[in-house]
């Protein structure tokens, strides 16, 4: 089975720094990687996907994710964020070959300070 | 083009009430998916449809809850009785088709519930 690791809860920021959410994940298979952003009152968005090629993949929002297989990370980084980043950031993996069905992580809050 | 709709957004009941929420997918997407988000957690897939069939069910509550979508197109999940428990965001996604590729499933905003 597939599990999906955020140790952080909540990552409080000032607007323009950079921030990193950190996600580690475990499966004995391939898998696919994702990150889904949840603003207030809003459904999931897919953020960014890893699903082969370049291990550094970038959102058009500035964010971009490394997949490091060695560390079996998945960090999310963003060099300067936005008070309008504020939101709940999930980290997920789906095996590959078994469809989409996605295992999440418990979320990290990013909350973005003037 | 129209995205996931979910209804109704919010709704609150005492234990041991019946409940229903209501999916439409994205049109012409085959597979559609139910995830329960109790606060603090991520999202945990309830049941997967193909179709009109059940593809996984496995971490459905089958004593209490249920689910159909009838004619491949909208569905509905079902708690009776509700527990305290089950207070959290219902969420419905749909993707084009739930083979072997990668299909991007596509999140509604959810049904708030909170049981008394």
């Amino acid at each position: 089975a597939q599990s999906v690791t955020q140790l952080d809860s909540q990552v409080p920021v000032f607007e323009e720094a950079p921030v990193e959410l950190r996600c580690n994940y475990s499966s004995s298979v391939s898998v696919y990687l994702f990150w889904y952003v949840q603003y207030p009152n809003q459904g999931l968005q897919l953020l960014l996907k890893y699903l082969s090629g370049s291990t550094l993949v970038e959102s058009i929002n500035g964010f971009e994710a490394e997949f490091n297989k060695s560390q079996t990370s998945f960090h999310l980084r963003k060099p300067s964020v936005h008070i309008s980043d504020t939101a709940e950031y999930f980290c997920a993996v789906s095996v590959i070959s078994s469809g989409d069905k996605l295992t999440f992580g418990t979320g990290t809050r990013l909350a973005v300070r003037p | 083009e129209a995205g996931v709709a979910q209804s109704p957004r919010y709704k609150i009941i005492e234990k041991r009430q019946s409940v229903a929420f209501w999916c439409n997918p994205i049109s012409g997407h085959a597979t559609l998916y139910w995830y329960q988000q109790i606060l603090g957690q991520g999202p945990k897939l309830l049941i997967q449809f193909q179709n009109n069939g059940v593809v996984d069910d496995s971490q459905l509550p089958k004593d209490r809850f249920s689910a159909e979508r009838l004619k491949g197109v909208d569905s509905t999940l079902k708690i009776q009785p509700a527990k305290l428990e089950d207070s959290a965001v219902y969420l419905c996604a749909s993707s084009l088709r739930g083979d072997s590729s990668y299909n991007e499933q596509f999140f509604g905003p959810g049904t708030r519930l909170t049981v008394l």
